[in-house]
Formats: structure tokens, sequence, C-alpha cells
């Protein structure tokens, strides 16, 4: 089975910087995405890592260890609007699993004034 | 990317009854998926929507209650069958042309009395 590890809950003030961790244990590894979900609205795509190292997108950044199973998502200068739910989600991409996106539980993010 | 329509977006359902939902994308896409997101939480995968055949499901799910359809590449239906209160969830669909990025529908709420 896949198993995709992500804490439940994080908080943090306006302009700070976050970052939320992802661990994972999948059978093959072909990509992990990251998404940001606002209550009652679809997940919507952050970002991509594939080979080792940090992508970088204005304000956010992911990290990728392919090694380790291991990712995180930066977010840098938080806004209010940042309060969302942030998936981790990773593509097996070996035999029957091949295309699919197995998500973690997601991580509830509150940004205070 | 693609962009899904998806509907309806609520509904509220008897139980016994059975409920179609329905997307439709803007452009053909190789692979289409079904989710659903119970409260609070993250995305589980139903199935693997396949054009032409029968869908591929993942454990805990099977055709006799969730049928699928994707008679086309830019189509697809589930159909949750014989609702319970169990059953209460969003259901979302996903499509992907490889290597881009996963797209999703906006989802549909789904409350069984």
């Amino acid at each position: 089975g896949q198993n995709i590890d992500q804490p439940t809950e994080m908080t943090a003030t306006e302009g700070a910087i976050v970052q939320i961790n992802c661990t994972y244990q999948t059978s093959g590894f072909n990509g992990l995405f990251w998404y940001q979900q606002h209550a009652g609205e679809a997940p919507t795509f952050l970002s991509y890592n594939v080979l080792d190292g940090l992508e970088e997108k204005g304000r956010f950044s992911s990290f990728l260890s392919r090694s380790k199973g291991y990712s995180y998502l930066l977010l840098k200068e938080l806004q209010m609007k940042d309060s969302a739910s942030y998936l981790c989600a990773v593509k097996p991409g070996r035999g029957s699993t091949l295309g699919r996106l197995y998500f973690g539980r997601g991580t509830q993010l509150t940004v205070w004034p | 990317s693609a962009v899904i329509s998806q509907k309806p977006s609520r509904d509220i359902c008897q139980r016994g009854t059975s409920l179609t939902i329905q997307c439709q994308v803007d452009s053909q896409v190789t692979m289409m998926f079904w989710y659903r997101q119970q409260p609070g939480q993250s995305l589980t995968l139903i199935a693997t929507a396949n054009q032409g055949s029968e869908a591929t499901y993942e454990s805990g799910f099977v055709i006799d209650k969730f049928p699928i359809s994707r008679p086309n590449l830019t189509f697809s239906t589930l159909t949750v069958s014989n609702m319970s209160p169990e059953d209460s969830s969003i259901y979302l669909c996903s499509a992907t042309s490889g290597e881009s990025g996963y797209t999703f529908g906006s989802g549909t709420r789904l409350t069984v009395v």
C-alpha cells in the first residue's frame, strides 16, 4: 500500500515562514505534488517535484529527497489568504498504480494576524 | 491545463437511492480518476476510470457500489448506489494528460438522509 504522512495542523502568524513536512513510503516513485485546498473548493496545484532538490516558485518552495522519502513545502511571507489545507500527494508510477495520485491526510494551516 | 465541469455541485438524497455524478473535461485527457473526501479528511482514491473498459478500483471500493463509466476521453460518471448515511461525503473527479499536473473538478457534496 501507499503510506503518506503529514502533520494534521499548523499555525503561524502573518509575515512568517512555515514549513510543512511530508514523508512517504510507496510502491515506486514517479513524482510528488503539493496542492492547496480552501474549504469547500477543489484542490489547486502548487508544485511538482520529481528530482531531488528545491523548486522555488514565488513565495512557495518545495523540496524533495527521494532517498529519505521526504518532502517539504515552504511558505514565506505568510498572508491571511494562505490559511488552507495543504495536501501532499505521491505518484507511485509502478505497475498497476501507474498514473494514480495518492494523498496524505492534509495539513490545515491557520495564519493569524 | 484542462478544466473540469462537475455536476451536481451538491445533493441531498434518501437512503437506498442512487446518485450519478458527471465530469466533463474541456480537452482530451489520458486518465481520469474519482476521489472521495470525507469532512476534514484528505482525498481517498476510489478508482481509475478507463476509457471504453471497466474501471480499476482501489482496495475497499467495488463496482456494485460505485459503478463508473468513461465512454470517451473527455467524460466520466460515478454512481453512488444504494446510498446510506455513511456515503455522505464530497466526491471529486480528477484528470491528467501525462506529465502535466492533475486537475480537479469542483466536487459534489452529497448528503444522505
